[in-house]
């Protein structure tokens, strides 16, 4: 089944810095990337996602990039602001249609 | 406009004692969820209804119940709490089984 793999799993960065998370995935058929946030005390809530027939989507100061042929995407965050201190995970749609779920990447943002 | 609401928030049981979880969404949404969430280990899916009237495994089902109620409500039973089912347990629905998912605010339970 699939399985997906997060690094780091703790990333501090200066304010105004930029911050990368990665993830890989094993299953080849996948085919729905979502990153969502997790702010402490809540759920998570999607802040972007990719399907397999794009390689890279912005939204303001956030990006996603896919590598298919490598199986990995990223979430590339520009110009960080303490608000993006939060829980990130990585998902990759399995076979089944449901998501399987990277370890998190608590992203810290140093004032 | 509430979204998704699980019940209760916090929780502690003894082992052996059983208990109901709840979850109810206001969106109108096809598809509802369990996940359960230990340090380090992301979120796994407990069970899962892709509509209203159907419940599948996910990863982690050993242990725990499903009921979908109605289109509005699905709930998590545990019959016999172990330690390992010490955990945060979230509630998510989405439109599709495909789509994106809304997350209720977790249930934090300790087994004792």
């Amino acid at each position: 089944g699939e399985n997906v793999e997060q690094h780091p799993s703790t990333l501090s960065v200066q304010e105004g810095d930029s911050a990368v998370i990665k993830c890989t995935y094993s299953d080849s058929a996948s085919n729905y990337f979502p990153w969502y946030k997790q702010e402490l005390g809540k759920g998570p809530q999607l802040i972007i996602d990719i399907r397999s027939n794009v390689g890279e989507k912005k939204d303001q100061r956030i990006a996603v990039t896919l590598n298919k042929t490598a199986k990995h995407f990223s979430l590339h965050i520009t110009e960080t602001q303490p608000e993006d201190s939060a829980v990130y995970f990585c998902a990759a749609q399995g076979s089944n249609y449901q998501l399987i779920w990277g370890a998190g990447t608590k992203l810290i943002i140093k004032p | 406009n509430a979204g998704v609401t699980q019940t209760p928030k916090f929780q502690v049981l003894k082992t052996g004692q059983s208990m109901t979880l709840q979850c109810a969404q206001d969106m109108n949404h096809n598809s509802m969820y369990w996940y359960r969430q230990d340090p380090g280990m992301g979120l796994r899916l407990i069970y899962y209804s892709a509509s209203e009237g159907t419940t599948d495994k996910g990863e982690v089902p050993n242990g725990y119940n499903v009921s979908r109620l109605n289109k509005r409500e699905f709930s998590l039973r545990l019959e016999s709490a172990a330690p390992s089912q010490t955990s945060v347990y979230f509630c998510a629905s989405s439109e599709l089984n495909t789509g994106e998912l809304f997350f209720g605010e977790g249930s934090r339970l300790t087994v004792l």
